[in-house]
């Protein structure tokens, strides 16, 4: 089986802008959760989608959304960039079930200017 | 907040080596989970372990779960330069706080 894969892997912005993550689960997962991993903060987590709902959200603004699609791919938007969202953002795939193990892609690192 | 706190911070040892690495919180969870991430690359899964007192091993490393269930321990035995990494203990619980991560022990072995 494929891995998580996420594009864009690299991705350099500024401030104001929006920006759109990709990620694709492995293949029969039905859940994708998203995190954010900077130095000061450690690893976060944003938000949860099982079949294309959300199904769990940490606390984040509301300028971080995502949406999940028929097909289980995921994306994530960040509206309004600030310096401190550059970060690595993580997502992981996983059957949906409870306890179920999480399986990472490489993550996407972002870069706010 | 459910933290999870973990120690050390940083950890620089030599090969052959060995160390512990705790993970601890003020609330009691069902499962604990241990990660390593290596560098450019997403945490990958370790051990699960659940019932309070269990003992995994995994070739050279040895997890602990406490008795009640509020930490958890990660024992490398002779330390080798492809342990070097981020590792994390993990729990899953529910709402704001659905998936977290500990703090997070950098593990450098050096040759």
């Amino acid at each position: 089986k494929a891995g998580v894969t996420q594009t864009p892997r690299y991705l350099i912005k500024t401030r104001g802008q929006q920006v759109t993550l990709s990620c694709s689960p492995i293949s029969g997962h039905r859940s994708v959760s998203w995190y954010q991993q900077t130095p000061g903060q450690g690893l976060q987590f944003l938000f949860e989608y099982f079949s294309e709902t959300q199904r769990n959200k940490g606390n984040f603004p509301g300028r971080f959304s995502g949406r999940q699609f028929s097909n289980s791919r995921s994306e994530m938007n960040v509206s309004t960039l600030e310096l401190g969202d550059s970060a690595l953002y993580l997502c992981a795939s996983s059957s949906g079930s409870y306890q179920e193990t999480q399986y990472f892609g490489p993550g996407t690192r972002l870069l706010v200017l | 907040t459910q933290l999870l706190e973990q120690s050390p911070q940083f950890l620089s040892i030599q090969e052959g080596e060995n160390l512990t690495v705790y993970c601890n919180s003020s609330s009691v969870f069902s499962s604990l989970q241990w990660y390593r991430q290596e560098p450019g690359e997403g945490p990958v899964l370790l051990v699960t372990v659940v019932t309070g007192g269990e003992v995994k091993k995994l070739k050279r490393l040895t997890f602990q779960f406490g008795d009640a269930r509020k930490d958890s321990s990660l024992h490398i035995t002779a330390a080798q330069p492809g342990d070097t990494g981020l590792y994390l203990c993990f729990r899953s619980g529910s709402g704001t706080y659905k998936y977290i991560f500990g703090t997070g022990t950098r593990l450098k072995v050096l040759a």
